[in-house]
């Protein structure tokens, strides 16, 4: 049972076209985050929703926007790709608070042509 | 600044043959650290978290450790499936709760 659905699990796109991918969830939890991860790397936290308020890293670059319409769900939009951008990105969810597990869904792999 | 080390960067290792991964932090504030598996093209899933020095949790051939300053991931006599990338991760708080992650070791354990 999914916990955290991310789609699409592949997404290619044309350098420069806007592209959206998106997160949902059916545990409940406050807080979503959007990591980008690159081969061998760690992820990067990109930002995250607390409940409806938005935090953005500091060096998150402004191509990369994020909505959270409701509790469940939660979009990444990029608006000009480009080349640096071909990553996976993960969504991941935890409970408020201290001690609380990170859940993550199985992430979008961008390709960025 | 807190930051989170992990090594070895890669391991490989015969099947049966344990070892150790290490997972060093550097932050002010430790909320809990936390272990996970990642598969190859897949989203990290959670194996472990620690609240506290001296704890330990053990799952199948897996078991984690947690000291004032790092945590290891002892693996014992593992199986080719246990080959993955390990990911440690601490959270902290600043300003709101955030996850830092380590780079990983990339095990493979050869039959």
């Amino acid at each position: 049972d999914a916990m955290v659905i991310q789609n699409p699990r592949y997404q290619v796109t044309q350098f420069g076209k806007p592209v959206t991918l998106s997160c949902s969830q059916t545990l409940n939890h406050n807080v979503m985050y959007w990591y980008q991860q690159k081969s061998s790397q760690a992820p990067k936290l990109l930002f995250h929703y607390y409940d409806k308020d938005f935090n953005n890293e500091a060096d998150t670059p402004d191509n990369f926007q994020s909505r959270r319409p409701n509790t469940s769900f939660c979009f990444l939009d990029i608006r000009s790709p480009g080349l640096g951008d071909a990553a996976m990105y993960l969504c991941a969810t935890s409970g408020a608070g201290a001690k609380n597990i990170q859940y993550f869904g199985a992430g979008t792999r961008l390709s960025v042509l | 600044e807190d930051q989170v080390t992990q090594s070895p960067e890669a391991l490989r290792l015969q099947e049966g043959e344990s070892s150790s991964l290490n997972c060093s932090y550097t932050v002010s504030g430790l909320r809990g650290l936390f272990w996970y598996r990642q598969d190859p093209g897949k989203g990290p899933e959670f194996l472990f978290t620690l609240y506290s020095a001296g704890e330990e949790k053990e799952k199948e051939r897996l078991k984690a450790t947690l000291t004032k300053k790092e945590s290891f991931l002892h693996i014992t006599a593992p199986k080719p499936e246990d080959s993955a990338t390990y990911l440690c991760a601490v959270q902290v708080l600043s300003g709101t709760y955030k996850y830092i992650f380590g780079t990983g070791t990339r095990l493979k354990v050869l039959a």
